[in-house]
Parts: structure tokens; C-alpha cells; sequence
């Protein structure tokens, strides 16, 4: 079946880097965008940029230009995300999420917790 | 500051039916005719629930459904049950950018 799965929770102190991964499995990785949304604890979903699995074109939300990268490795179908300069309001779950038809996300991603924390 | 309005909890009892709305800043049709529901159970990743406004995906219950008028689109549970209280949000997609919703937690009584 359709699935991502996401690597593992991570704790980060402020100032650094996390880099999370997103493996597909059950479908065509390369025809197909990978968005990224996160979600703080006890707030909504937030957008975070979307890539083009194939050639790696990517679109990052105005909040995180600058500071997220988002890439894919098409020989393991896996999207990464890294995100710099943690502060401690990136702490969230972070999820991948297949974008469809150019207008709807299904399957997403189990989510990756990431805590900034001194 | 999300640029979809939703009500931030709407609640009902067993068996009767709710709406939750989701209104964009703009009176153009056209910027919202991409837009789709997700319901999200606590801990969990969201799941699809309606996508192009009023489409439901094989394998979702048809007490869920979608509609649009102007810049609002709705989300109508009919026949709520237990199972249904979660956040629900709506999410719209432009050329180039994707929104969510704030979320809208749903109480079943």
C-alpha cells in the first residue's frame, strides 16, 4: 500500500540543524510533489514548502526561505527536510505528505516530533 | 495568521449532523476551488477526508461531505457518532502555495 514513513524523534538544542526523512513505498515516487507541514503542540497544521520529487524544484513558504532546505534522493524514494537555526517555537511534529492532483495530500507521513530544548 | 477562517470548536450530539465552515479573505471563486478537509485524532497524522471541495475518497464514510458558496467552503458531518470528535481543518491550494485552516475541534456530547 501507499505509505511514508518518517524517521525517528530528535532533540536539538537552539542554533542547530535537524534533518528529517521521509521514505515512500507503493507508488511512483518521481510523479509526485512531497509537501512538508508541521504542527506545535496544541496548534494546527502549518505549510512548509512542497518539492517536486523528479527534479527537485522546490517552493518554501515565505516564513522559512532561508532557513529549510528540502531535497529528494530518487534511488531510495526517500524526501528529506532540513530545517537551521532551531528556535525553541520549531519544536513540532513534523510530517511529509504526498500531494495529489495538485490539490488535495493523501497518505501522510506518521510525523516526526523534533524539540529544541537548552 | 491563517488566511482560512474556521470556528475554533463546534459541537453536536449522537446522530445529529454539524457544519464547519472555512472562509478565505478573497470573494474569488477561483482561488478556492481547490480546497480540502482533513480530520485529525489526537497523536495522530491527519487523514483525508474531502478533497476538490466536494469529492470523498474511496474508503471514507458518506456521512462526510463538501460543499462551497462564494469564499466559504463547508464541511457537513451528518449522523455525528463518538468516533467523529477530533480537529478537523480545511486546507487550500493556490499555483504555488498551500494554507491551512486554524482547526476546528469538534465535542460530540
Amino acid at each position: 500500500q501507499v505509505q511514508l514513513v518518517q524517521s525517528g524523534a530528535e532533540v536539538k538544542k537552539p542554533g542547530a540543524s535537524v534533518k528529517v526523512s521521509c521514505k515512500a513505498s507503493g507508488y511512483s515516487f518521481t510523479n509526485y510533489y512531497v509537501n512538508w507541514v508541521r504542527q506545535a503542540p496544541g496548534h494546527g497544521l502549518e505549510w512548509m514548502g512542497w518539492i517536486i520529487a523528479y527534479n527537485g524544484d522546490t517552493n518554501y513558504a515565505e516564513k522559512f526561505q532561508g532557513r529549510v532546505t528540502m531535497t529528494t534522493d530518487t534511488s531510495t524514494s526517500t524526501a528529506y527536510m532540513e530545517l537551521r537555526t532551531l528556535k525553541s517555537d520549531d519544536t513540532a511534529v513534523y510530517y511529509c505528505v504526498r500531494e495529489r492532483g495538485n490539490s488535495w495530500f493523501d497518505p501522510w507521513g506518521q510525523g516526526t516530533l523534533v524539540t529544541v530544548s537548552s | 495568521q491563517s488566511a482560512l477562517t474556521q470556528p475554533a470548536s463546534v459541537s453536536g450530539s449522537p446522530g445529529q449532523s454539524i457544519t464547519i465552515s472555512c472562509t478565505g479573505p478573497s470573494s474569488d471563486v477561483d482561488t478556492y476551488k481547490y480546497v480540502s478537509w482533513y480530520q485529525q485524532h489526537p497523536g495522530k497524522a491527519p487523514k483525508l477526508l474531502i478533497y476538490d471541495v466536494t469529492n470523498r475518497p474511496s474508503g471514507v464514510s458518506n456521512r462526510f461531505s463538501g460543499s462551497k458558496s462564494g469564499n466559504t467552503a463547508s464541511l457537513t458531518i451528518s449522523g455525528l457518532q463518538g468516533e467523529d470528535e477530533a480537529d478537523y481543518y480545511c486546507c487550500s491550494f493556490t499555483d504555488t502555495t498551500r494554507v491551512f485552516g486554524g482547526g476546528t475541534k469538534l465535542t460530540v456530547l
